[in-house]
């Protein structure tokens, strides 16, 4: 079983501050998804990596995917109110095309 | 229709009732999943198929829950003698398929068994 591991689980900053989110597993993935979700709505993909190493930019938010494609982390900068939201993590295994999702990060961004 | 539809948004149900959950996907995507998704959880696999097939469906809890998709578009998720345990988000996702897995959601069933 493929799982993967989101830290920090909550996150509460104010407007202006960097941050950054984990998601770790034992597993290697052929590739990790990041999403947001917000409040009674679906998760929105926001990247996906998919070679090991790779580091995607989306406006102030970067995606790194580790070396070893086990590991993925996002960093936002300068958090806007905006930003404010689940974030998930989704690593896709192999040949059956299973997405298996972290918990997520709940982050909270107060102006 | 331009994203994920599903139907009913909300779903109030009594304890053994069965209950149908529909999924419209993104017209042109071959794979469609179903999620469960608990609060303050992440979504949990439930099936997916590509096509009209299920290619797994390893998530489902137990022979009450049943999906199918017979025409290769819309989804049907079936549970049988609801429990208050299965009260959650049921979110559905599409995707081209093959090695596409990049997902479009769609806003979820909230189902509560009272």
């Amino acid at each position: 079983t493929q799982l993967l591991e989101q830290s920090p689980q909550f996150l509460s900053i104010q407007e202006g501050e960097n941050l950054t989110v984990y998601c770790n597993s034992s597993s290697v993935f052929s590739s990790l998804q990041w999403y947001r979700q917000e409040p009674g709505e679906g998760p929105v993909l926001l990247v996906t990596v998919v070679t090991g190493g790779e580091v995607k930019k989306l406006k102030r938010l970067t995606f790194q995917f580790g070396d070893a494609r086990k590991d993925s982390s996002l960093h936002i900068t300068a958090a806007q109110p905006g930003d404010t939201g689940l974030y998930l993590c989704a690593g896709e295994g192999g040949s059956n095309y299973k997405l298996t999702f972290g918990k997520g990060t709940l982050l909270t961004v107060n102006p | 229709g331009a994203g994920v539809s599903q139907t009913p948004s909300n779903k109030v149900t009594e304890k053994g009732k069965y209950v149908e959950l529909r999924c419209d996907p993104i017209s042109g995507h071959t794979a469609l999943y179903w999620y469960r998704q608990s609060l303050g959880q992440g979504p949990e696999f439930l099936i997916y198929f590509q096509g009209t097939g299920a290619a797994d469906d390893s998530g489902l809890p137990n022979d009450r829950f049943f999906a199918v998709r017979p025409e290769g578009s819309v989804s049907t998720l079936k549970i049988q003698r609801t429990e208050r345990g299965d009260s959650a988000v049921y979110l559905c996702a599409s995707s081209l398929g093959d090695e596409n897995t990049e997902a479009f959601f769609g806003q979820g069933t909230r189902l509560t068994v009272v």
